[in-house]
């Protein structure tokens, strides 16, 4: 079981919008910077979100990243079909003194 | 342009030992963390551990302390990742990738390395 909490999938139409939760605690997001990896099927996971809302170059802006007390949101705007993929949030646990991950949200874009 | 390339899959049986790297390029090795990442068959990512070229500081998280061992040779630009006996439960895709790290609770991966498929089994 994860440190951090994710809804197993989402799904939605082509060019809406989706929203992927990532909850945890005070030891983990409560107080420290939020990123998010996006993990296309077969291949390593990307960067997409770092510092709770900072997008890497070559990143489009239909991804945001925000954060709230203990949970943290990614949003997708405008879906394709090439968004579909596993997406994770990650974290550091100062409790742990390691890093952690939420267990993944599948994205579909029906 | 940033760089981490791996070694090529693995096969063994249950007791052997293994060692996999992971090589730096278009950076300054020393400079960054190189984490672990270990991702068994249909699950989620999982945070082993990181390791400072630089000195070898070395953390693990405490699910894979004891478990396996994070190395270093900053002279070719290469971190490691090995199991003196392996088990079957070890079967997964391992990453290595860069940890950006602005202070020690203000951190995050990039870029990833391709992945290295492991598979213990007799």
């Amino acid at each position: 079981q994860s440190v951090l909490t994710q809804p197993p999938s989402v799904s939605a139409a082509p060019g809406q919008k989706v929203t992927i939760s990532c909850s945890g605690s005070s030891s983990n997001i409560g107080n420290n910077y939020v990123s998010w990896y996006q993990q296309l099927p077969g291949t390593a996971p990307k960067l997409l979100i770092y510092e709770n809302n900072k997008r890497p170059s070559g990143i489009p802006d239909r991804f945001s990243g925000s954060k709230s007390g203990t949970s943290a949101t990614l949003g997708i705007t405008g879906l394709q079909t090439g968004d579909e993929a596993d997406y994770y949030c990650g974290t550091w646990d100062t409790s742990l003194s390691a890093g952690v991950f939420g267990g993944g949200t599948k994205l579909t874009v029906l | 342009e940033v760089q981490l390339v791996q070694s090529g899959a693995e096969v063994k049986k249950p007791g052997e030992s293994l060692k996999i790297s992971c090589k730096g390029s278009g950076y300054s090795f020393t400079s960054y963390w190189i984490g672990w990442v270990r991702q068994m068959p249909g699950k989620g990512l999982e945070w082993m551990g990181i390791i400072y070229p630089g000195d070898s500081d070395t953390r693990y998280s405490p699910s894979f302390q004891g478990q396996v061992t994070i190395s270093a040779d900053k002279s070719i630009s290469t971190a490691y990742l090995q199991w003196s006996s392996l088990k079957a439960s070890d079967t997964a895709m391992y990453y290595c990738a860069r940890h950006i790290a602005v202070a020690p609770a203000h951190n995050w991966f990039d870029p990833w390395g391709q992945g290295t498929l492991v598979t213990v089994s007799s």
